[in-house]
């Protein structure tokens, strides 16, 4: 499995304010997925990082609100823009080992506690 | 798309007893099933998983269970120990396609009581 490190761990931010939330992996990984996961409840899947290309974003989350960058094979962010409360979150990167050919064992981050006024 | 379906939402057991989660998925094509364990305040930890070409998969205490037929599939953890209580997550996916997203279960809250 890979290491994987979130910056910042947590945060308090202001309604209307942007953060941005940093990926880091110790090794290089084909793919990396960001998460969201709401208090006391499951995760799900914001988008996948593609290197080199936009990211895929699933149903229900756009550019515009969580835009994502991924520059190298080691480094994601996402960020989560103009916050309101409801975007009040654990949020999470994932990434699949390099080489197995298969993004299906994913490994997560500690995560980012977003907690915002 | 995939729907998974995870029961029960919290368990209780004593120390050394067995705990059973267990959930169903509805899209047949799924074919790779983790589970993922969370500790408070931590990312998820994948435990175990299960591919659909087997039927039973072991590691220690901890044993999955997939019946492709009935479409569901079953975490197994013996003589559990405080340290097992946790968030349990199971997921579905598809393997070997252009899409291969994690549909998450809701979770089950495992208290281990000493």
């Amino acid at each position: 499995s890979a290491v994987i490190s979130q910056k910042p761990s947590r945060d308090i931010c202001q309604r209307g304010t942007s953060l941005t939330i940093q990926c880091q992996v110790d090794s290089q990984v084909t793919m990396m997925f960001w998460y969201r996961q709401q208090p006391g409840q499951s995760l799900t899947l914001i988008a996948t990082a593609n290197q080199g290309s936009e990211a895929t974003y699933e149903s229900g989350f756009v550019i515009d609100k969580f835009p994502i960058s991924r520059p190298n094979l080691t480094f994601s962010t996402l960020t989560v823009s103009n916050m309101s409360p409801e975007d009040s979150s654990i949020y999470l990167c994932s990434v699949d080992p390099v080489g197995r050919g298969s993004y299906n064992e994913q490994f997560f981050g500690p995560g980012t506690r977003l907690t915002v006024l | 798309g995939e729907n998974v379906e995870q029961h029960p939402s919290t368990l209780s057991v004593q120390e050394g007893d067995s705990a059973v989660i267990k959930c169903t998925y509805s899209d047949s094509a799924s074919n790779y099933f983790p589970w993922y364990k969370q500790e408070l305040g931590k990312g998820p930890q994948l435990i175990i998983d299960i591919r659909s070409n087997v039927g039973e998969k072991k590691d220690q205490r901890i044993a999955v269970t997939l019946n492709k037929t009935a479409k569901h599939f079953s975490l197994h953890i013996t003589e559990t120990q405080p340290e097992d209580s946790a968030v349990y997550f199971c997921a579905a996916s598809i393997e070997d396609t252009g899409r291969r997203a994690l549909t998450f279960g809701s979770g089950t809250r495992l208290q281990v009581q000493p």
